[in-house]
């Protein structure tokens, strides 16, 4: 059974750090996702990585995909307020079944 | 641009009643997903479908059904709500082969 782990579960942190969130997982795979949501709001598609080595850029977001240590991170550059929000990483297994699995998200605030 | 789409925002129903929540999707996608948000749980898979007629049981198929008739309407049904089926539902679809899924703007579900 595919398992997602995500840490932290929460943070908090300061306009202008950088951070990272980091997503593990415990099966085979090179497909997985980056998603945001925003309170009260639906999930919004951040960054899709397909093979090991990947590295996908937009603002000041960045995801990559090591698929041998099965982690994925989101690295925040430079906080700004409005990147607060809830991010989940998620998972498709190599069985080509395109299920995703989810992890429990990282609610992320930027105080100002 | 890509658009999912779910009959209501919000419902309030009672224990016992029968449930339908629509999800249509204009992408001309093959898959279509049902999901439950709650809070500390993460995304947990309902019902999923490949193709119009099919469907398959995801992590939490209990005390639901589904129904596609239609390549681009995929319905969940509660026979018989209970209150422990009030949660935000969320309706996704995707195309075959890897790809994000882009998911509806959520029905939160309220059974008194």
């Amino acid at each position: 059974e595919l398992k997602v782990e995500q840490n932290p579960l929460f943070l908090s942190m300061q306009e202008g750090k950088n951070y990272t969130i980091y997503c593990n997982y415990s099966t085979t795979s090179d497909r997985l996702y980056w998603y945001r949501q925003d309170p009260g709001k639906s999930l919004e598609s951040l960054f899709v990585l397909l093979s090991n080595g990947a590295v996908k850029q937009e603002g000041r977001l960045m995801a990559s995909l090591d698929t041998k240590a099965r982690l994925s991170t989101l690295h925040i550059t430079a906080a700004v307020h409005d990147l607060s929000a809830t991010y989940f990483c998620a998972v498709e297994s190599n069985f080509g079944n395109e299920k995703l699995t989810f992890g429990t998200g990282t609610r992320l605030t930027i105080i100002p | 641009d890509v658009k999912v789409t779910q009959s209501s925002r919000y419902l309030v129903k009672r224990t016992g009643e029968k449930v339908f929540l629509e999800c249509v999707q204009d992408m001309d996608h093959e898959n279509m997903f049902w999901y439950r948000q709650d809070p500390g749980l993460g995304l947990r898979l309902i019902y999923f479908s490949y193709d119009v007629k099919m469907k398959e049981k995801g992590d939490i198929p209990e005390g639901y059904s589904v129904s596609r008739e239609k390549k681009e309407r995929f319905s969940l049904i509660l026979e018989s709500a209970s209150t422990n089926q009030t949660s935000m539902y969320l309706c996704a679809s995707s195309m075959t082969g890897p790809d994000t899924q882009y998911f509806g703007p959520g029905t939160r579900l309220t059974v008194l």
